[in-house]
Parts: C-alpha cells; structure tokens; sequence
C-alpha cells in the first residue's frame, strides 16, 4: 500500500531535549516536505527537498533541521523544543512539485512543555 | 498580499444545499491547481484536481478562472459527511513548493 508513515503519532517532551520525527515513503517520490498546522495559520512549509542531499527551508525553518540522506526517509529534528513549536506536524511526498498529488503522512501531535 | 487566499469560513449550511467557494492566487503564471479536503485532526487529503476545462466528480464541481485568478469549488445536494476543511492548493511555475491556502471550514448541518 502506498503510504507516508510518521512516527510518532504524538510527543510529549520538554523544553530543550532534542528530539526527532521520522517519515518515510514508500513510492519512490522524489519530493519531500514538512508543514506545522497551527489554528487560524493553516499549513505552513518547515523544509522540503526536491531530492536525496537536497534540502531547503520553507517559510518557517527557525528552530528545525531536517536532511535527506535516502530517498524514502526524511526526519524533522527539533535540536532544542520550545513551547512556541507545540504543534501538528505532517510530512508530505509526491512525484514532483507541478500537477502531482501530495500524499500526507497521519501527523505528530507534538506538545512542549 | 499573500500567495493562496481563502475565505475561512465556517460556512454552515443545511444537509442538501449547494455550497460554493473560492481561492485566490497571486501568481498568475500558476500552472496547476488541486483541491483537497482535511477532516478533524486528519491528514489532508486530494479531493480533486482542477482543470482548465473544470471537473466534475459527482456532487463536486471544480473550476478554475484564470483572468481573475481563482479556483471555486461547488459541492451539490451536500452530505453531513461533507463537512471539513477544504484546502486548496497552488503550484507556480519552476517552484520548489506546493503552496496550500489556510482552509475554508465547512459544516453541514442535519
């Protein structure tokens, strides 16, 4: 089954421990990225990649890395949380970014403290 | 102004009735344009993409009017089922990113 899995589901951590959300896909898409959803904001793009070692920042990267070191995985990593990141994250895949669908993974609910 | 635009609604309308909404884009160069539906603590979804021509897929009618830079989105004889946020989506040309509107919010009622 074609999928974009994220783990985990949902996170409870505190202020300043590093953490990582994975995502993986397995159909081969070469585009990958990362959106928060925050009320009244709607999707906001963290990070993208348009292929393997191929990384850029969306319109808020602050406080985020990612990297693409294989074409099915590309993690978010939170060096140090803060409370102002509490929100829910989804990784998105597709083919490319003109005319093709994106496929969105189930979400992390991520809660600082 | 920003790139994507959409009334957030919450339309609330009754079980039957025709809804219809818009989203605006800046970029008039945009070369493909998608909606898609996002229910409660959900993943977004593709609804259905929009043609130049329009499309139709059952209750739902998608259009795009490019001289005035929006997409509209018709849903006909509406189930409780339907309601969600509708997001749509724009890709400008050459761009390394899907731009998605904040969502209009749609609730059906009994």
């Amino acid at each position: 089954e074609a999928q974009v899995t994220q783990n985990p589901r949902y996170l409870i951590t505190v202020t300043g421990k590093k953490l990582t959300v994975t995502c993986s896909q397995n159909m081969n898409h070469e585009y990958m990225s990362w959106y928060r959803q925050d009320p009244g904001l709607g999707l906001r793009q963290i990070y993208y990649s348009m292929n393997v070692e191929v990384t850029d920042k969306g319109d808020v990267p602050e406080g985020y890395k990612v990297s693409r070191k294989e074409k099915r995985n590309f993690p978010l990593i939170l060096e140090s949380p803060s409370p102002n990141q509490t929100s829910l994250y989804f990784c998105a895949s597709s083919l490319g970014t003109g005319g093709t669908e994106a496929f969105f993974g189930q979400g992390t609910r991520l809660t600082v403290v | 102004r920003k790139e994507v635009e959409q009334d957030p609604g919450p339309f609330n309308v009754p079980e039957g009735a025709t809804v219809a909404f818009n989203c605006t884009y800046s970029n008039s160069a945009s070369q493909s344009f998608f909606w898609y539906r996002q229910d409660c603590r959900k993943e977004p979804k593709l609804l259905m993409s929009v043609y130049s021509s329009g499309n139709e897929d059952g209750r739902f009618t998608a259009q795009l009017n490019r001289a005035s830079q929006y997409i509209s989105l018709l849903i006909r004889d509406s189930k409780l089922s339907d309601s969600a946020t509708y997001l749509c989506v724009v890709n400008p040309p050459s761009a390394s990113k899907i731009i998605f509107g904040s969502g209009t919010r749609l609730s059906i009622r009994p």
